[in-house]
């Protein structure tokens, strides 16, 4: 069964600064990837994908994330976050027919 | 845009009780998911189905069943609430052969007593 690790339960940054969330994943088959957000008392909602083709991959709200086959990483990056991005990030991988496996969260925290 | 509702936001019950959490999409989708969401834990799978009548557990079923009569309604049923079912739940739907992409409710903070 496929897994998922978020190496952070929690980053605190500064507004403006860079941020990276990391996630690792534990199969070697083919897979889609993704990250979703969760603002406060929201349900979750996508930010971007990875299926097939550029190992670069960019999303909604300045977001993007690079697929790495060979250290199974799919890690998520913005290079200035803004107060707004404030929520909880969840990586997930494809399993089986039609599922996906959840990683544990990351709580982006942004300071002003 | 699709849209996944759920039944209420925030639900108290008492121990013992049978408790239905209902969810519907209005985009046609063939696949439904229930998950719950615990701090430090992420989502985890309680059930899913891919078309109307049909079921299949997922990681952690117990204390579960769904029901699902429509295609656009997918109801989760905690037979006897406990405690330890207090969390949030949150409801999913996604095409079949679509890429796996999944689209959520707001979901449902349960509070057992």
């Amino acid at each position: 069964a496929q897994s998922v690790t978020q190496l952070d339960s929690q980053v605190p940054v500064f507004e403006e600064a860079p941020v990276e969330l990391r996630c690792n994943y534990s199969s070697s088959v083919s897979v889609y990837l993704f990250w979703y957000v969760q603002y406060p008392n929201q349900g979750l909602q996508l930010l971007l994908k990875y299926l097939s083709g550029s190992t670069l991959v960019k999303g909604i709200n300045g977001f993007e994330a690079e697929f790495n086959k060979s250290q199974t990483s799919f890690h998520l990056r913005k290079p200035s976050v803004h107060i707004s991005d404030t929520a909880e990030y969840f990586c997930a991988v494809s399993e089986g027919a039609q599922k996906l496996v959840f990683g544990q969260g990351t709580r982006l925290t942004i300071n002003p | 845009d699709v849209k996944v509702t759920q039944s209420s936001r925030y639900l108290v019950k008492r121990t013992g009780e049978k408790v239905f959490l209902e969810c519907v999409q209005d985009m046609d989708h063939e696949n439904m998911f229930w998950y719950r969401q615990d701090p430090g834990l992420g989502l985890r799978l309680i059930y899913f189905s891919y078309d109307v009548k049909m079921k299949e557990k997922g990681d952690i079923p117990e204390g579960y069943s769904v029901s699902r009569e429509k295609k656009e309604r997918f109801s989760l049923i905690l037979e006897s609430a406990s405690t330890n079912q207090t969390s949030m739940y949150l409801c999913a739907s996604s095409l079949w052969a679509s890429s796996y992409e999944q689209y959520f409710g707001p979901g449902t903070r349960l509070t057992v007593t």
